[in-house]
């Protein structure tokens, strides 16, 4: 079993709709949760990090459940500039090291 | 304000040859990471250094792979006597602290990537 597994979608998002996927992780000992973003072929930025409590930046919302081991990302009035793949991604509080999961690919069309 | 730095940022290899990828980090940050993503699949992390010393090499694969980050000069991951399934896209990230700092602190931040493609 992936230690972080994401739908790979793709997501065809009609431009202004809502999206909303979830990611799950395994290792009960993760402590720090985030969103990257990945266009074709380049670096990974971070979008967001996740707050036990939810949290919001502009069009974006996060949610974490401990209990049940997800973590969510909602996109509200998608543009076309939010296609791109979304990368969940882990930390322990052990290490440093980034776990990515698989990513899961957003298509937004006009 | 620079961000972190690779190079090349495409490779070609022969299979046998050796590779060695160059890795600068943001100005201040003292912690690199090199992750790999080979196509269609998702970023594995490979090493974590600072300056002089591997923190946590659990990624990396026994052989043919090294890694070094040293007191002057760019972090480097060394590949020798290539294969072709190390072709790859390699991202290197940096943050300016490490375990000590809080989560904006270890926020990490990647380069663009180096493809490597051995023919």
């Amino acid at each position: 079993r992936k230690e972080v597994e994401q739908d790979p979608g793709p997501f065809n998002v009609p431009e202004g709709a809502t999206v909303a996927f979830n990611c799950t992780y395994s290792n009960s000992a993760s402590q720090s949760f985030f969103w990257y973003r990945q266009d074709c072929r380049k670096e990974p930025k971070l979008l967001m990090s996740v707050y036990s409590s939810g949290n919001e930046d502009g069009r974006f919302t996060a949610q974490l459940n401990r209990a049940s081991q997800y973590i969510s990302l909602l996109i509200r009035d998608s543009k076309l500039s939010d296609s791109a793949t979304y990368l969940c991604v882990v930390k322990t509080a052990a290490g440093n090291k980034l776990t990515f999961g698989g990513g899961t690919r957003v298509l937004v069309k006009p | 304000n620079a961000g972190v730095m690779q190079n090349p940022r495409h490779l070609v290899r022969r299979r046998g040859q050796e590779a060695r990828l160059r890795c600068s980090p943001m100005k201040g940050h003292s912690h690199v990471y090199w992750y790999r993503q080979l196509p269609e699949e998702g970023l594995k992390f490979m090493v974590y250094l600072q300056k002089e010393n591997i923190i946590d090499e659990s990624g990396m694969p026994k052989e043919r792979f090294s890694a070094e980050f040293p007191k002057e000069g760019p972090s480097i991951l060394r590949i020798q006597q290539v294969v072709r399934g190390d072709s790859a896209a390699y991202f290197c990230a940096s943050s300016s602290l490490g375990l000590a700092g809080g989560q904006r602190d270890n926020e990490q931040f990647f380069g663009p990537g180096t493809r490597l493609t051995v023919l």
